[in-house]
């Protein structure tokens, strides 16, 4: 299996300061079809979770562009740019290249 | 536009079963697999494994086989997800969530065991 980790694990921010998430994986993302399959998911207290950013790097619709994803191979990022009050959640990452999809354990984020 | 709307909190006795139904709407329910995943109180997101809508295949994750089973029921574009012989240990929300993509998930449904 897949086993993805993600750091740091909890994460304390200043509204309209930056924030970074890292992602890590135990193997290559990019798929033999030449995708990386690699998504970020955040869930909100008490609320499901819901797609933020697919494949690395495209934000799903209506994602606020202060939020950017990057990386490649077994090596990921997540970036706001600032964050807002909104944005206290918790972060996933997750693999889906290969059987069985597996989640990183979650970034919490909140505000100072 | 495209939803998943699941049914809602369960109380069940250890040793019981239970069924927890995913209805879609807004799109062809077979183009797109469904996949199950848990979230035990306070914990992450755990995949359960999927089901292919088209043809029914499920595929289940490690530790979900046996007591677990996925079925459909197309002509109500609503997916299944069935345990038995519940334990303690199976408190969680379980939600659905559409294809690869996993998008859109259920609002979650709280199966709760206790005697």
């Amino acid at each position: 299996d897949i086993v993805m980790t993600q750091t740091p694990l909890s994460l304390s921010v200043t509204p309209g300061q930056p924030a970074s998430i890292s992602c890590k994986s135990s193997q290559s993302l990019l798929h033999s079809d030449g995708k990386t399959y690699l998504y970020w998911f955040l869930q909100k207290p008490g609320q499901p979770p819901q797609l933020l950013i697919y494949e690395i790097s495209n934000r799903f619709y209506g994602v606020p562009d202060r939020f950017s994803g990057s990386g490649s191979g077994t090596d990921f990022t997540l970036k706001i740019s600032r964050v807002e009050a909104e944005d206290v959640a918790v972060y996933y990452c997750m693999q889906t290249k290969q059987l069985p999809f597996t989640f990183g354990p979650g970034t919490k984020v909140d505000i100072k | 536009q495209v939803q998943l709307v699941q049914s809602g909190s369960e109380l069940k006795k250890p040793g019981a079963s239970v069924k927890v139904s995913c209805k879609a709407s807004g799109y062809t329910f077979t183009n797109y697999a469904m996949n199950w995943v848990r979230q035990a109180p306070g914990q992450g997101l755990e995949w359960m494994g999927w089901i292919n809508t088209n043809t029914g295949n499920p595929t289940y994750a490690q530790g979900f086989t046996g007591r677990f089973v996925f079925s459909l029921d197309t002509s109500v574009s609503t997916a299944y997800l069935q345990i038995s012989s519940l334990k303690a240990e199976d408190t969680a929300v379980y939600y659905c969530a559409r294809a690869r993509t996993f998008d859109p998930w259920g609002q979650g449904t709280l199966v709760t065991v206790s005697s």
